[in-house]
């Protein structure tokens, strides 16, 4: 069956520009969360969705926002870009929220990611 | 927030076993342990999850004690293709946010 597909692979902004990541997940998959990759601060959650409601967030500022539709893919908005913000975004899927006891379905399927770059 | 530690990098020589730790000291009650591993430009992958005591599968055990505030991952016999960074994820208590460990970065040598 087909992964989590991200797009777009790549993109270069601006400061002050604002940018939206798209994220397919696995046919079947409810959940959707997303994470920012950095060489310094590693991988950090940012927000997880569930049946079209943010579930649970990161410590991240209002700049960063998500949503889900009724088919499941997701959607990332940074506006205001800053230099920091370039980084990886990844997104994962999984059947249900990837805390908890799930006993296997919170495991998570990440996509490629969107490396993002902010000049 | 709580932090969740690895060691930064270990080297490894192929046929070696390799055990990864992982402390996680504010870890969520009800939460599983999940080991990841990522390759250059490639998301993370799903290695092994477990609750508590061992689990074993075909790639790897996972190692967690009663206390569950550490985990250890342990790749049998480990081969060039192993190179890569391992990372460990827990919920953290009181909160359910998702926490990654800060990652190990694995060298197999020839």
């Amino acid at each position: 069956k087909a992964g989590v597909t991200q797009t777009p692979r790549y993109l270069i902004k601006t400061r002050g520009q604002q940018v939206t990541l798209s994220c397919s997940p696995i046919s079947g998959h409810r959940s959707v969360s997303w994470y920012q990759q950095t060489p310094g601060q590693g991988l950090q959650f940012l927000f997880e969705y569930f049946s079209e409601t943010q579930r649970n967030k990161g410590n991240f500022p209002g700049r960063f926002s998500g949503r889900q539709f009724s088919n499941s893919r997701s959607e990332m908005n940074v506006s205001t870009l800053e230099l920091g913000d370039s980084a990886l975004y990844l997104c994962a899927s999984s059947l249900s929220s990837p805390g908890g006891y799930s006993s296997g379905a919170n495991v998570l399927t990440f996509g490629a990611g969107s490396r993002l770059t902010v000049l | 927030l709580a932090k969740t530690t690895q060691p930064i990098s270990m080297d490894s020589y192929e046929g070696q076993e390799v055990n990864i730790t992982c402390s996680h000291n504010n870890i969520a009650t009800n939460d599983y342990i999940t080991w990841y591993q990522q390759f250059p430009s490639q998301g993370p992958r799903f290695i092994i999850q477990g609750y508590k005591t061992k689990v074993t599968n075909e790639v790897a055990s996972l190692f967690i004690p009663a206390d569950r505030k550490s985990s250890t991952l342990s790749l049998p016999r480990v081969s060039l293709s192993d190179t890569a960074v391992y990372y460990c994820l827990v919920g953290e208590g009181n909160t359910d946010k998702l926490i990654f460990g800060t990652g190990t970065r694995l060298q197999v040598f020839p």
